[in-house]
């Protein structure tokens, strides 16, 4: 079993749905969380940390069940913009594991 | 604020040759990694340092990888002699501290014949 684990996808939606991604990690005493974006050919970049809390920023909201070891992306009124891989990220003892991203398209 | 810098940006080699990486990691970030990315996968860490120290490199090929961070600011990441298994794309990413988050360079696209 992979330490992080996301579905592959691709998800194709329609501009202005609502799509939500999870991630499931393995190491129960994991310490901090991100989604990264990945852009066709370039570099992860961050998009969010993920607190225990849930945190928003905008259209995009993140959350984390430490009891069910996940975490979750969710995206409101889609843009083409955020076409893109969403990467998941856990943390411990300053280690990153990456998932492998789930890849969105988003449809005029 | 100046990023992460990488190169060279793209390196076509073939097999049996040797190649290396340089990164500059953001000023001030104590913690410099290394991964490697193939086509459809997520980036797998090769080496972390924590300033001129070596924290985790329990992935790094160590027959033909190797990388070292002299002075604690930038790293460079050597193949030798690469496989074509190696293609793929070599991140470098730099952090404040090692449970911060990651900042990445653009990479450096790798493809061995």
């Amino acid at each position: 079993r992979k330490e992080v684990e996301q579905d592959p996808g691709p998800f194709n939606v329609p501009e202005g749905a609502t799509v939500a991604f999870n991630c499931t990690y393995s190491n129960s005493a994991s310490q901090s969380f991100f989604w990264y974006r990945q852009d066709c050919r370039k570099e992860p970049k961050l998009l969010m940390s993920v607190y225990s809390s849930g945190n928003e920023d905008g259209r995009f909201t993140a959350q984390l069940n430490r009891a069910s070891q996940y975490i979750s992306l969710l995206i409101r009124d889609s843009k083409l913009s955020d076409s893109a891989t969403y990467l998941c990220v856990v943390k411990y003892m300053g280690k990153s594991t990456f998932g492998d991203g789930t890849t969105l398209t988003v449809k005029p | 604020e100046a990023g992460v810098a990488q190169s060279p940006r793209y390196k076509i080699i073939e097999k049996r040759q040797s190649v290396a990486f340089w990164c500059n990691p953001i000023s001030g970030h104590a913690t410099l990694y290394w991964y490697q990315q193939i086509l459809g996968q997520g980036p797998k860490l090769l080496i972390q340092f924590q300033n001129n120290g070596v924290v985790d490199d329990s992935q790094l090929p160590k027959d033909r990888f190797s990388a070292e961070r002299l002075k604690g600011v930038d790293s460079t990441l050597k193949i030798q002699p690469a496989k074509l298994e190696d293609s793929a794309v070599y991140l470098c990413a730099s952090s404040l501290e090692a449970n911060e988050k990651l900042f990445f360079g653009s990479g450096t696209q790798l493809s061995v014949l």
